[in-house]
Order: C-alpha cells, then sequence, then structure tokens
C-alpha cells in the first residue's frame, strides 16, 4: 500500500522562526489535506491542497503531486503553533492514509 | 462553517461495559467516519458510512460497530469494552460531492477503559 512520510519527526523553533515542513508520498494520490492537532487532540483543517499552492495568513502550502510530496510552510511561528501537523492523502474514494506528524513545539 | 461534535471529551469506562460515542455534524455530509489515535500507530480507521444505514469495515474494526440512523448522526458502539480500547476517538465526516473530499474533524474524545 501506499506509505506516507513525513519530517522533521520533532521541531523546536524560537518564537518568531519560520519552518518547512514535509510530506512526501510512495504513490499517486487524488487528494492531500493538511491538520494541525492542538494540545487538546482537535484536529484543525489547515489546507485541503491536491495540487498547486495556497495562502492562508503565515501558512502556506505546496504539493507536486507529480513528484509526489507537499509542503507547509509557517512563517513567523507562535506559541500557538505548537502541536502536531498531519498530512493525510486520499487514494480511492474511502482510502485515507495519515502520515506519522510532525510535532512542533514553538517556544518563547 | 462545519460543525462536527462528539458526545464526550472525556470518558472512562469499565471492562465489559457497553459504550456508545456519538457524532453530530450539521453540514448535510453525507459520509462520516471513525478513528481511534494512538501513540506511535498514528490514525487509524474503524468504520466509515456513504450514507444513511451504510456502512463500510475500516482497518481496524474488531471489537466495534456503528450505527447510522439519520444522515447528521454517527454512532460507535463497543459491545463489551476492553482495556485494549483505551484511546482517543475521533470523528469526521465530508461531503460526497466530486472534488470536495475534505475531511472535518470532531474535538475527539479520550476513553479510558479500566
Amino acid at each position: 500500500g501506499i506509505q506516507v512520510e513525513q519530517s522533521p519527526p520533532d521541531l523546536i523553533l524560537q518564537e518568531g522562526a519560520n519552518s518547512t515542513l514535509r510530506c512526501n508520498f510512495s504513490d499517486s494520490v487524488n487528494n492531500l489535506q493538511w491538520f494541525h492537532q492542538n494540545p487538546w487532540g482537535q484536529l484543525i483543517n489547515l489546507f485541503y491542497i491536491p495540487s498547486g499552492t495556497k495562502q492562508n495568513g503565515r501558512l502556506s502550502a505546496t504539493t507536486v503531486a507529480t513528484e509526489r510530496y507537499s509542503l507547509l510552510y509557517i512563517s513567523s511561528s507562535q506559541t500557538t503553533d505548537s502541536g502536531v501537523y498531519f498530512c493525510a492523502v486520499q487514494t480511492s474514494y474511502d482510502k485515507v492514509i495519515f502520515g506519522p506528524g510532525t510535532s512542533l513545539s514553538v517556544i518563547p | 462553517d462545519v460543525k462536527v461534535t462528539q458526545s464526550s471529551r472525556y470518558l472512562v469506562k469499565r471492562t465489559g461495559e457497553k459504550v456508545f460515542l456519538e457524532c453530530v455534524q450539521d453540514m448535510d455530509h453525507e459520509n462520516m467516519f471513525w478513528y481511534r489515535q494512538d501513540p506511535g500507530l498514528g490514525l487509524r480507521l474503524i468504520y466509515f458510512s456513504y450514507d444513511v444505514k451504510m456502512k463500510e469495515k475500516g482497518d481496524i474494526p474488531e471489537g466495534y460497530s456503528v450505527s447510522r440512523e439519520k444522515k447528521e448522526r454517527f454512532s460507535l458502539i463497543l459491545e463489551s469494552a476492553s482495556t485494549n480500547q483505551t484511546s482517543m476517538y475521533l470523528c469526521a465526516s465530508r461531503t460526497s460531492r466530486v472534488g470536495s473530499y475534505e475531511q472535518y474533524f470532531g474535538p475527539g474524545t479520550r476513553l479510558t477503559v479500566t
């Protein structure tokens, strides 16, 4: 089956720093989402991005489907950005595979 | 905005009890999902439902059943809770409209079985 990898597994940032999180997948996918799981466990939608680039405030994402990767950019990080970031890929109508996540800690 | 709610944030049950986890969405979505999340294992799909009264097994359905009597509500049932079902349970929903497969998650239920 399809493999989804995320890097780095853990990241510690000083407040105000920028970062790039990566999601690699081993086969063609129909769709890709980025989520942020906050410390209370809620999964929050960040981007629905099967291809191309999107921006939302300090966050942006790029998916290059032909090269099987997606990047999530966080600029001017804040402590509220802390948590775990997941990418999830959809391979068929009913199959969604989550990556293992990147755990981000932003320190003041 | 899509809203997915779950009946409890925290739940403690005893081994052997029957447990109901409820999920409600307000966006008229056809598809609904139940996942569990465990450290080191990530999110794993338990069951999903295409529409009312329709259900399909996910990757780890053993020990669970589901019910979808109304479009907005999807229930996960643990017939006889066991300690290895202690986990975080997450419900999600999405439309079935082609090209719009974005999943929306509820806040999660942390279940402890003692």
